[in-house]
This record gives structure tokens, C-alpha cells and sequence, in this order.
């Protein structure tokens, strides 16, 4: 069965460091991988979606990667703030038809001041 | 801005009760989906529309159903609610499948 993995532990870097959060997946093929943000009691919030054709793609001080080989996608924050404290989820198309999302569990970030 | 709303942030019912949950969307999407979300289980799908009167189950459809009568709402409903359907549920809506837009979610509480 299609499997998708995110840290379950917390990440704790200091304010100004770059972090680093990784997803998974296993026994699948996405076209694209897309990334949320999950503030406390709020739903998710789009940030990014990247496709199987793509290596590598930016926003301001995000950045997200996609290795269909290893199927891995890593999330990059650079110049992190204590803003920047949430849970990262990422999601990946359940078929080519794009009809459903699956979700990975999220890595909860705190960036420390 | 695509505005996603939903009826409750909070709702208390009782074993047995029929509960029923709105959501409703301001962008005339085609696409609306109901998940839960608990901790360590993350995200799941129930049921997601891609079209008025149409509905597929997604990954834990037991106990639930849903209507979509409106194209702009998208109606969740636990028939007999029992404990195990206490959670964080999440309504989110797309068009062209890029991205989900996600309302605030009900945090339901069933005793």
C-alpha cells in the first residue's frame, strides 16, 4: 500500500539556521508533491507544489526538492524564524487522475529565538 | 481569496445523536472534500465531490455520508455519532487539483 513518512518528532533549530524536514514515500509514483502548513486548531495552508519533472523549486525562503529516484521530497526554510513554527505536511497525488491527496503525519518545527 | 467556511468551530453531541456538518466554499470549485484529522494518524480522507450530487469514498468512509446539492456546499453527516468519531474535521475545496484550500476546521466532541 502506498506509504507516506514525515518525522514524527519535532524539530528544534535556533532562529537563523536553515531547516531541513523530509517526506517519504513508498510503493508510488506522484506526478507532483505539494507541502502545507498547519498552525495550532487551523487547517492547512498551501505552500508549494513541485512535479515529477521538477528537481527543485523556490519561494522566497522556501525551498522544496524532489528525488523520484530515492522518493524523497526535502523542504528547506532558510534564515529560519520563531514565525516559521508549525506542522509541515506533505501530500501527494493518490493517482495520475489527481482525485485525491494523501496526507503524511507532518513535522512539527519550533524555531527558538 | 478563496474562502472556505465551515458551520461550527466546535460542537458537543451526545452517542447516537445525528450530527451534521457544513462547509461552503466561495470560488465555484468543483472539487470538496471532508477529512479528519487525529494525532499521530494525520490527515484522512472520507469523502471528497467532484461535482454536484457526486460523491467517492475516500480512505474512511464508514459511519459518514455526505450531500452536495450546491455546488458551493458540502454537507458531512455522522448518522449515529459514537466516541470514536470525536476528531479535528477538516473541509478543504479545489479546481484544478494544484492545490486544497482548507477551511478552519470543527473540532468535534462526542460523549
Amino acid at each position: 500500500s502506498q506509504k507516506i513518512e514525515q518525522n514524527s518528532e519535532a524539530l528544534n533549530i535556533q532562529e537563523g539556521k536553515t531547516a531541513t524536514l523530509t517526506c517519504n514515500y513508498t510503493n508510488y509514483s506522484p506526478a507532483y508533491l505539494q507541502w502545507y502548513r498547519q498552525d495550532p486548531g487551523r487547517g492547512p495552508v498551501f505552500l508549494l507544489l513541485i512535479r515529477e519533472n521538477e528537481k527543485e523549486k523556490r519561494k522566497e525562503r522556501l525551498k522544496v526538492t524532489f528525488d523520484t529516484t530515492l522518493k524523497q521530497s526535502l523542504f528547506h526554510i532558510t534564515a529560519s524564524q520563531p514565525a516559521d513554527s508549525a506542522t509541515y505536511l506533505c501530500a501527494l497525488d493518490m493517482n495520475n487522475a489527481g482525485n485525491m491527496l494523501t496526507f503524511g503525519g507532518g513535522t512539527r518545527l519550533m524555531v527558538k529565538p | 481569496d478563496v474562502k472556505v467556511t465551515q458551520s461550527s468551530r466546535y460542537l458537543v453531541k451526545r452517542t447516537g445523536e445525528k450530527v451534521f456538518l457544513e462547509c461552503v466554499q466561495d470560488m465555484d470549485h468543483e472539487n470538496m472534500f471532508w477529512y479528519r484529522q487525529d494525532p499521530g494518524l494525520g490527515l484522512r480522507l472520507i469523502y471528497f465531490s467532484y461535482d454536484v450530487k457526486m460523491k467517492e469514498k475516500g480512505d474512511i468512509p464508514e459511519g459518514y455520508s455526505v450531500s452536495r446539492e450546491k455546488k458551493e456546499r458540502f454537507s458531512l453527516i455522522l448518522e449515529s455519532a459514537s466516541t470514536n468519531q470525536t476528531s479535528m474535521y477538516l473541509c478543504a475545496s479545489s479546481q484544478l487539483r494544484d492545490r486544497e484550500y482548507f477551511g478552519p476546521g470543527t473540532r468535534l466532541l462526542v460523549l
